[in-house]
């Protein structure tokens, strides 16, 4: 079952601006974790955000978790085109297990 | 460090084969899990090893399981393949398994024919 819903389902910028993608998702979490996919590979890991946490940078990406509201954001400022990739949330109740919401494609063109 | 190494990338089968993917984890790393992608369901866990025991089971059919060698590697057999089954299995490691980072392999892509 999924449990974290992206919003928006897909995201068309330029390079230069900034994406935002939402997550929302059902149950509590130890944390909450998101994923890039480039077309068929595998996900890589960008950022882990711990329950106890509200907000987390890690170079262009900025990250909140609002546990009351159940919901994250993912911020990439100054887009680049090698960004464009389906961007996965997944939460994590800590046994090991993701759940993973349906995703985010972001498209940057140049 | 090499990465996670899934084999084979690519697998073609017909209904009602069976077939073995095999999972190398990153160095160190004792807990394996399992995901199967398909575009209509997304991303599900199928299940997670750690020092050769399963630890986590998602909600697939008994034809889905899966073992873990001493040596953290992993394999996850499907028998009585159906149309269904076709998808992107990934697998994934990290050093324990709770409350970090999933190291994913680029997946094996199985078509049933």
């Amino acid at each position: 079952s999924q449990q974290g819903e992206e919003d928006p389902q897909a995201l068309s910028i330029q390079e230069g601006e900034n994406a935002t993608m939402n997550c929302s998702y059902k149950t509590s979490i130890n944390n909450l974790q998101w994923y890039r996919q480039n077309s068929g590979r595998g996900l890589v890991h960008l950022i882990l955000i711990r329950s106890n946490e509200r907000e987390k940078h890690s170079g262009r990406l900025r990250v909140t978790l609002d546990t009351s509201k159940k919901s994250s954001s993912l911020l990439i400022t100054a887009s680049r085109a090698a960004d464009t990739a389906s961007y996965f949330c997944a939460t994590d109740k800590g046994y090991s297990t993701l759940t993973f919401g349906k995703g985010t494609m972001l498209l940057v063109s140049p | 460090k090499a990465g996670v190494t899934q084999t084979p990338r690519y697998l073609i089968k017909t209904r009602g084969q069976q077939v073995t993917l095999s999972c190398s984890p990153i160095s160190g790393h004792r807990s394996v899990s399992w995901y199967q992608q398909t575009p209509g369901q997304g991303l599900q866990f199928l299940f997670e090893y750690f020092s050769e025991t399963q630890r986590n089971k998602g909600n697939f059919p008994g034809r889905f399981s899966g073992r873990q060698f001493s040596n953290s590697r992993s394999e996850m057999n499907v028998s009585t393949l159906e149309l269904g089954d076709s998808a992107l299995y990934l697998c994934a490691s990290s050093p324990d398994g709770h409350n970090q980072p999933q190291h994913f392999g680029d997946g094996t892509r199985l078509s049933i024919l």
